[in-house]
């Protein structure tokens, strides 16, 4: 049964920029089978997909996020990573990170969850 | 981008009560839908996924039908775990988006 926990900072000043870590357990960021996600959803609003990485390092964001992103795996520590710059109220949020099959039934549909992280950007 | 719209925004409904739920995609996202549930403070919860196909554990009350743009979740009869927020996603082209969100509560 995979885990997925996210770390990192709960407060970011305006401007500066969001880091945050999504550790894996009970499965490998290496697996040809997944692509490894984050998610995000503003307080009391919903859902949106910040972007994904694959196991070969490919990555893929969305286009609403004026390429501020970045997605990193470090295979060592069975982890990756999320790096959003320039970062307003706007980006206020619970992040989560969420592992996606590719190429069987389901595929892009998230089933395995970290909790969530609420990352408030605030001076 | 593709545009999912949920209704209604709010379902008021009773135990045992039988609840549909629409999903319309502004442009055609053939079966790569998929459907969760959400409650407070917990992360979403994977139902449905590729229209109809139950995931892992869920219970037979929950279905999900459709194709191209026009998809709903049924639940058969509601029981008091399934007042919630539900929300539809695809993945038919990148970036894959998900709908506002149907708030099922207790009437």
């Amino acid at each position: 049964q995979v885990q997925l926990q996210e770390s990192g900072p709960g407060l970011v000043k305006p401007s500066e920029t969001l880091s945050l870590t999504c550790t894996v357990s009970g499965g490998s960021v290496n697996s040809g089978t997944y692509f490894w996600s984050w998610i995000r959803q503003p307080p009391g609003k919903g859902l949106e997909y910040i972007g994904y990485i694959s196991y070969t390092g490919s990555t893929n964001d969305n286009p609403s996020l004026k390429s501020r992103v970045t997605i990193s795996v470090d295979t060592s520590k069975n982890q990756y990573s999320l790096k959003l710059s320039s970062v307003t109220a706007a980006d206020t949020a619970v992040y989560y990170c969420a592992r996606v099959t590719w190429g069987v039934p389901g595929a892009g549909m998230p089933k395995d969850w970290g909790q969530g992280i609420l990352v408030t950007v605030s001076s | 981008e593709i545009v999912l719209t949920q209704s209604p925004a709010t379902l008021s409904l009773s135990p045992g009560e039988r609840a549909t739920l629409s999903c319309r995609a502004s442009q055609s996202v053939s079966s790569y839908l998929a459907w969760y549930q959400q409650k407070p403070g917990q992360a979403p919860r994977l139902l449905i996924y590729d229209a109809s196909n139950r995931a892992t554990g869920i219970p037979a009350r929950f279905s999900g039908s459709g194709s191209g743009t026009d998809f709903t979740l049924t639940i058969s009869s509601l029981e008091p775990e399934d007042f919630a927020v539900y929300y539809c996603q695809h993945r038919s082209n990148w970036p894959w988006t998900f709908g506002q969100g149907t708030k099922v509560d207790i009437k």
